[in-house]
């Protein structure tokens, strides 16, 4: 299994909603990432967890708040979020640091 | 602060000619590359990566060239197909770090 898999592919939410977008995996990597990306934009770091604990927050507004359950699942809980958080949420993970990034297919977050 | 960029926006090739998308990088801790390959609605796909300790790669149909002296990274496609079209990134990874950041991209379109 060498797949990222990222739920749900498409969200719309208001600005008062609270959700979740789920990322799972189970290659046995240790390091798992939160990345945002705009349309025509390189993907943005937001988190990074290595061994289950948070280890890179890149100054990420509160209303983001991410989660490592387990070493094989990865959410992002979203609370009171701005139209200008509308875009693609990317998770990833990988073996250790000098190792390729595997991607989830993302999910399309359209705030309202 | 550091960052992973790229020289051109966008490349448009003729099916069947070689493509070379460059990258210049500013962190000299870096000491390894990669490149992705993005197509419209999904998460950035794997190509070819390099560790700081090689100047050349080669995959099928792609060679990644590393210049440590001039920070400056390059990826070569041969025999280009309409399937190639993409927005390709390189992304950086400092020694010892767990962050991986990702430069501007370059939109590849192949013209039949």
């Amino acid at each position: 299994d060498t797949e990222v898999t990222q739920t749900p592919k498409h969200l719309v939410m208001g600005m008062t909603n609270k959700k979740s977008l789920k990322c799972e995996q189970h290659m046995g990597h240790r390091a798992m990432y939160w990345y945002k990306q705009k349309a025509k934009k390189p993907p943005e770091l937001m988190f990074v967890y290595s061994y289950e604990k948070l280890s890179i927050n890149e100054s990420v507004p509160s209303r983001f708040s991410p989660e490592c359950p387990n070493s094989s699942l990865l959410n992002l809980h979203l609370h009171a979020l701005q139209p200008e958080d509308s875009a693609l949420y990317l998770c990833a993970s990988r073996r250790g640091g000098n190792e390729k990034l595997f991607f989830g297919s993302g999910t399309q977050l359209s705030v309202l | 602060g550091e960052s992973v960029g790229l020289h051109l926006p966008t490349l448009s090739v003729q099916e069947g000619d070689n493509s070379i998308i460059n990258c210049a990088y500013s962190n000299s801790a870096s000491d390894y590359f990669i490149w992705y390959k993005q197509e419209s609605g999904k998460g950035p796909q794997f190509i070819i990566d390099i560790r700081s300790n090689m100047d050349k790669r080669q995959g099928q149909r792609v060679t990644v060239l590393l210049n440590k002296t001039v920070k400056h990274l390059s990826l070569q496609i041969a025999a280009t197909q309409p399937g190639d079209s993409a927005v390709y990134f390189c992304a950086e990874t400092p020694s010892g770090n767990n962050d991986m950041r990702f430069g501007a991209g370059t939109r590849l379109t192949v013209k039949p």
